[in-house]
């Protein structure tokens, strides 16, 4: 089955205790991304990645890591994370120019 | 620049009503439009899109039309079911001329609940 994959599915940290959240995609896709969702915020996007070794920065970086070492996975890292990044995060993938993202069921992370 | 306003929610409706969500858009270029679904406690999923005007994105019996000419793309269903309550959210993306890469835009999506 064609999907993205991300766990945890819910993680509850301290302050300050790095963590990584995993994303993994099947389809081959050449580019995703990670997006955090928070009530009255919408969706908004924290990195993205067009190929292997490709990233850059989105809207809401600050505090986040990624690296795309492999096409196929592309992890979410929080060095010291704060209670300010509690959300819902998902990451997504999709083949190219003009296609619609494949999303991950989300993350739910709680930074106490 | 671009952006995606689409009506607030919540939007209630008995089961068998007709859906319509707005959806208006700007961008400065030529841009595909999409629209997701969220169901409670799941990630979205595309429902639909359009990639030029007049295209008309259809699936599971919404549908969508791209006018160009009002900048829209509203979400319609002539029947609701309870099955359909969600969130949707309308998105935009358009290429971005300094990156190979288009950047997506999301709506702040709409609430329906389907009561039967």
């Amino acid at each position: 089955e064609a999907q993205v994959t991300q766990n945890p599915r819910y993680l509850i940290t301290v302050t300050g205790k790095k963590l990584t959240v995993t994303c993994s995609q099947n389809m081959n896709h050449e580019y995703m991304s990670w997006y955090r969702q928070d009530p009255g915020l919408g969706l908004r996007q924290i990195y993205y990645s067009m190929n292997v070794e490709v990233t850059d920065k989105g809207d809401v970086p600050e505090g986040y890591k990624v690296s795309r070492k492999e096409k196929r996975n592309f992890p979410l890292i929080l060095e010291s994370p704060s209670p300010n990044q509690t959300s819902l995060y998902f990451c997504a993938s999709r083949p190219g120019q003009g296609f619609g993202y494949t999303f991950g069921s989300g993350t739910r992370l709680t930074v106490v | 620049g671009n952006s995606v306003t689409q009506m607030e929610g919540p939007v209630t409706l008995s089961e068998e009503a007709f859906l319509t969500i707005n959806c208006t858009y700007t961008a400065t270029g030529y841009p595909s439009l999409f629209w997701y679904v969220q169901y409670p406690g799941e990630g979205l999923q595309l429902l639909l899109k359009a990639t030029k005007a007049d295209d008309k994105g259809s699936n599971k019996g919404f549908e969508a039309t791209y006018r160009k000419e009002t900048t829209s793309f509203h979400l319609e269903k002539g029947s609701v079911q309870v099955s359909d309550s969600a969130v949707y959210f309308c998105a935009l993306s358009d290429l971005n001329l300094g990156y190979n890469f288009n950047k997506f835009y999301f709506g702040s999506g709409t609430k329906l609940n389907v009561k039967p």
